[in-house]
């Protein structure tokens, strides 16, 4: 079973449109959840990370926590084509991060 | 200007040789991370260190070697063990915020093994 799990997509939105990223997650002692942006051939960008129960938001993006549920989300409000990437979900237990495979976004004009 | 760096960016070696690849920050972090990336995968750990001359083996460890002999510097060795050394090669260091462990990556080399 793996640990971070995430549907690879691709997903793919218009422009203008809400995208809505999901991940699971297997250890229920997990302490941290981060949300990286990975363009083409690039190395990853830390986006978002949120620690507590409930929602976090910062600019068009808004990070989704439910420890009980084991779930983290990631939605992008007004996606761009700017915004078409991959998009790995990462969790912290015991020090270390677990990523999972990624999820490809597509905002199409 | 802070930040981290690795090098070089394209890396070509042949089949039996062992090569290092270089990371660097200047970021003051104490914790720094080897991953490797296939294409279509996440990111595996290779090795990672938490401390000046300290490091752990990652999940994906054999084939490769490790220093840290300084807080700075974390260079990554690919021996010719390592079986399928193609791939894209991260670096990453991480400051404990509270246990957040918020990891911020360097640019990448890309190795090609023939």
């Amino acid at each position: 079973q793996k640990e971070v799990e995430q549907n690879s997509g691709p997903l793919s939105v218009p422009e203008g449109a809400i995208a809505s990223l999901n991940c699971t997650y297997s250890d229920r002692g997990s302490q941290s959840f981060f949300w990286y942006r990975q363009y083409s051939g690039k190395s990853p960008e830390l986006i978002m990370s949120i620690y507590s129960n409930g929602d976090k938001e910062d600019g068009r993006f808004t990070a989704q926590l439910n420890k009980a549920s084991q779930y983290v989300s990631l939605l992008i409000r007004d996606s761009q084509p700017s915004d078409s990437a991959t998009y790995l979900c990462a969790v912290t237990y015991n020090g270390k991060l677990t990523f999972g495979q990624g999820t490809i976004l597509t905002v199409h004009p | 200007d802070g930040g981290i760096t690795q090098s070089p960016k394209y890396l070509f070696r042949k089949e039996g040789q062992n090569v290092t690849l270089s990371c660097e920050q200047n970021l003051n972090h104490d914790a720094m991370y080897w991953y490797r990336q296939d294409p279509g995968q996440g990111l595996r750990l290779i090795y990672y260190s938490q401390i000046v001359n300290d490091f752990q083996k990652g999940d994906i460890a054999e084939g490769y070697s490790v220093s840290r002999e300084k807080k700075e510097s974390f260079p990554l060795t690919v021996t010719s063990a390592q079986k399928n050394p193609t791939a894209f090669y991260l670096c990453a260091s991480s400051i404990d915020r509270g246990g957040s462990y918020e990891q911020y990556f360097g640019p990448g080399t890309r190795l090609t093994v023939t």
